[in-house]
C-alpha cells in the first residue's frame, strides 16, 4: 500500500484481556518498528524487526508484551493480561533500511484503552 | 546513558516570523539526525535528515543545522504559518546503529495569525 496501515484504530478492552494490534508496513520496507506513546508523552521504543534477523526486543516493558512479523511483512503486537497502564497509542513504522539513513514512515496508530 | 533534550516549553511565535527549535544530545555520536512533525492524534511525519558531515540542510521553508562539536541540531521554519503549528521531534542515529530511533520529547510550536 501507499502507507503504513494499522488496525484497529481504536480498541477498548477490559483489564486482564489479551489484545492484538496489527501493522501492515510499506511494501518492500525491510525494517519495522513498534513504539508506544502515552498521553502527552514522547515515543517509547518497543521492538524492531529487520529482515530475517532476530528482533531487537530491548524496549518491551514486560513479558506480557510480544510481537511477531510473518513473512517479512505484516506484524502483530500482542499484549497479554492487559493493565490500565498499557493504555496508550501504539505506533508502527517502517523503513527501507535499518541504518537510519532513511526516514521512518509511521502509521496513524492504535489507541488502546484498558478499562 | 544516551540523552536527547528538546525544549519542553511550547514555542509561541507570530505568523511570518522564523521559528527555531533546539535539539541537544549527550553520550551520542550520531551519524544522522532526523526531524519529524507530529500533529495531535497522528503518527509522526518525517521531514528532514542531516548527516554528520553536513553543516546545513534545507527543504523549502525548513532549515536544519548540525553541530557535532556542540552536540546540537537547530531546526528553523522561516515565514512561519499557523499550519506549521505542531510538535516537532528530533532523533539522532548513532553510526553503526541498527536503525532504532530514540526520539526526543518534542517541542510544541504554536504560530499565531
Amino acid at each position: 500500500g501507499a502507507g503504513v496501515s494499522q488496525s484497529p484504530s481504536n480498541k477498548v478492552t477490559e483489564k486482564g484481556k489479551d489484545v492484538e494490534l496489527r501493522c501492515d508496513p510499506i511494501s518492500g520496507h525491510t525494517a519495522l518498528y513498534w513504539y508506544r506513546q502515552s498521553l502527552g508523552q514522547g515515543l517509547e521504543f518497543l521492538i524492531y524487526f529487520q529482515g530475517n534477523s532476530a528482533p531487537d526486543k530491548s524496549g518491551l516493558p514486560s513479558d506480557r508484551f510480544s510481537a511477531e512479523r510473518t513473512g517479512g511483512s505484516v506484524s502483530t503486537l500482542t499484549i497479554q493480561r492487559t493493565q490500565q497502564e498499557d493504555s496508550a497509542v501504539y505506533l508502527c513504522a517502517s523503513s527501507p533500511s535499518r541504518q537510519g539513513a532513511y526516514g521512518y514512515t509511521f502509521g496513524s496508530g492504535t489507541r488502546l484503552t484498558v478499562v | 546513558s544516551q540523552k536527547i533534550e528538546q525544549n519542553s516549553e511550547a514555542l509561541n511565535i507570530q505568523e511570518g516570523k522564523t521559528a527555531t527549535l533546539t535539539c541537544n544530545y549527550t553520550n551520542y555520536s550520531p551519524a544522522y539526525l532526523q526531524w519529524y512533525r507530529q500533529d495531535p492524534g497522528r503518527g509522526p511525519v518525517f521531514l528532514l535528515l542531516i548527516r554528520e558531515n553536513e553543516k546545513e540542510k534545507r527543504k523549502e521553508r525548513l532549515k536544519v543545522t548540525f553541530d557535532t562539536t556542540l552536540k546540537q541540531s537547530l531546526f528553523h521554519i522561516t515565514a512561519s504559518q499557523p499550519a506549521d503549528s505542531a510538535t516537532y521531534l528530533c532523533a539522532p542515529v548513532g553510526s553503526g546503529n541498527t536503525g532504532k530511533l530514540i526520539f526526543g520529547q518534542g517541542t510544541t510550536l504554536q504560530v499565531k495569525p
